[in-house]
């Protein structure tokens, strides 16, 4: 059974602060690992993809980092700004391109 | 604007009944990718066209179907439709054939009655 998990399933931080949430993922089959993020009544917007062969693409003050022996990837946001809050999904691609979301990281973010 | 466009925007319609939402890749793109949203299910991959030949299968019901068009653009036909198929549901498009970076469309928002 393929299973991606995301932890915390919500987060309250200050604005100007940094974050981080986790996602876990099958350790096996794996081609690439996707992050979005999808504000209410939007649709989900990417923002970091790596995959197997080490190409990553990412978007402005997100970074991330990616184990893909152990399962798993961080998603970083340097200084939190108001339009950061939102929900954060991590999606794994297995290597017969099935994709498989998380539940999601809900991020709010205190003035 | 992501550039991918969806029709209808919301369908309303009664269980038993049969559907078909559209979707038109961004430009220049090659896959097709659709995805349910559901209130109790998150979101789900459903399935993947590239440049018109099926690509990958996710938790697709026999009773959808799609197809990628030689225009590329899409449809995801939903038939015997029940309450439980009441959901958003999203097209993304990306250039490659292999996942990559996709962009979603505004998405169909579908109720069953």
């Amino acid at each position: 059974i393929l299973n991606v998990e995301q932890s915390p399933q919500s987060l309250h931080v200050q604005e100007g602060d940094s974050t981080n949430f986790t996602c876990s993922f099958p350790s096996s089959n794996f081609y690439a690992l996707h992050w979005y993020r999808w504000e209410t009544a939007k649709s989900p917007e990417a923002l970091f993809v790596m995959t197997l062969n080490g190409d990553e693409k990412k978007k402005g003050r997100i970074s991330a980092t990616l184990n893909t022996k152990e399962g798993y990837s961080y998603l970083y946001i340097k200084g939190s700004q108001p339009e950061d809050s939102a929900t954060y999904l991590c999606a794994f691609q297995n290597r017969d391109d099935k994709i498989i979301f998380g539940k999601g990281t809900r991020l709010h973010i205190l003035p | 604007d992501s550039g991918v466009t969806q029709t209808p925007k919301h369908l309303i319609t009664a269980t038993g009944q049969r559907v078909t939402l559209r979707c038109s890749p961004r430009s220049g793109d090659l896959s097709v990718y659709w995805y349910q949203q559901s209130l109790d299910q998150g979101l789900q991959f459903l399935i993947q066209y590239y440049n018109g030949e099926e690509r990958a299968k996710g938790n697709i019901l026999e009773r959808f179907s799609a197809q990628q068009f030689p225009d590329l653009h899409s449809e995801l036909n939903l038939s015997s439709l029940e309450l439980g198929d009441s959901a958003l549901y999203f097209c993304a498009s990306s250039d490659g054939a292999n996942g990559g970076w996709q962009f979603f469309g505004p998405g169909t928002r579908l109720t069953v009655l």
